[in-house]
């Protein structure tokens, strides 16, 4: 199995800019979520999915940022318009279940300039 | 949210010593996870925990889950330097959800 991946594992943008963050799950994992890292704040769950339905997003920051997964293979966190505050490494995890551990992708560092 | 303490935050040990850390929540989990983050990747999952007094064993790596459900221990026995990363708990409590400690950074010197 090719594991949780992530695209692109590097971004660098202008602020104002839309960034768009990409997913693919390990397959059979019902479980999706995305995660925030910084050094000031840790791990911070902005989302999850089961079975492709959002579950709990109230870790989203705000408006600027939503998620989708229109599919069992494939979801995306976009941001717009992008901040330098956002400047951060995003993860995407997926499990068999949302009570099971978690297998985490390489993550996305993003730079907001 | 739920607040998970993890302590030490960080660790400078000589090669070959045993390591310990610790996490502690202020509710009852019900499963407890240990991961090892290395530089520029993913946190990787090395332990998980699903009974309370359970002890496992992975390698060099052991994790007990607290007999009060409350805190959950891991000890890395005869460390090289591989060893250095970022260890991070997670607790699972009553609805499902999985909280991250703050990491404990190790460092391991030859």
């Amino acid at each position: 199995d090719a594991g949780v991946i992530q695209s692109p594992r590097h971004e660098v943008t202008e602020m104002g800019q839309e960034v768009t963050l990409r997913c693919k799950p390990i397959s059979g994992h019902n479980s999706l979520f995305w995660y925030r890292q910084t050094m000031m704040r840790g791990l911070e769950l902005l989302i999850y999915f089961n079975n492709n339905v959002p579950i709990d997003d109230s870790g989203m920051p705000e408006d600027r940022f939503s998620a989708k997964m229109p599919n069992a293979s494939f979801s995306t966190l976009k941001i717009q318009p992008s901040e330098p505050r956002d400047s951060a490494v995003y993860f995407c995890a997926s499990s068999l279940y949302s009570g099971y551990g978690y297998t985490f992708g390489s993550g996305t560092r993003l730079t907001v300039v | 949210g739920q607040q998970l303490n993890q302590s030490p935050q960080s660790m400078f040990i000589q090669e070959g010593e045993d390591v310990s850390m610790n996490c502690t929540s202020s509710s009852i989990f019900n499963t407890w996870l240990w991961y090892k983050q290395d530089p520029g990747e993913g946190p990787v999952l090395l332990i998980a925990l699903y009974k309370a007094g359970e002890l496992t064993s992975n390698g060099r790596l052991t994790a007990q889950f607290g007999i009060t459900r409350k805190d959950s221990f891991l000890n890395i026995s005869a460390s090289i330097p591989s060893d250095v990363g970022i260890y991070f708990c997670a607790g699972r409590d009553t609805g499902n959800q999985f909280y991250f400690g703050t990491g404990t950074s190790l460092t391991v010197i030859p």
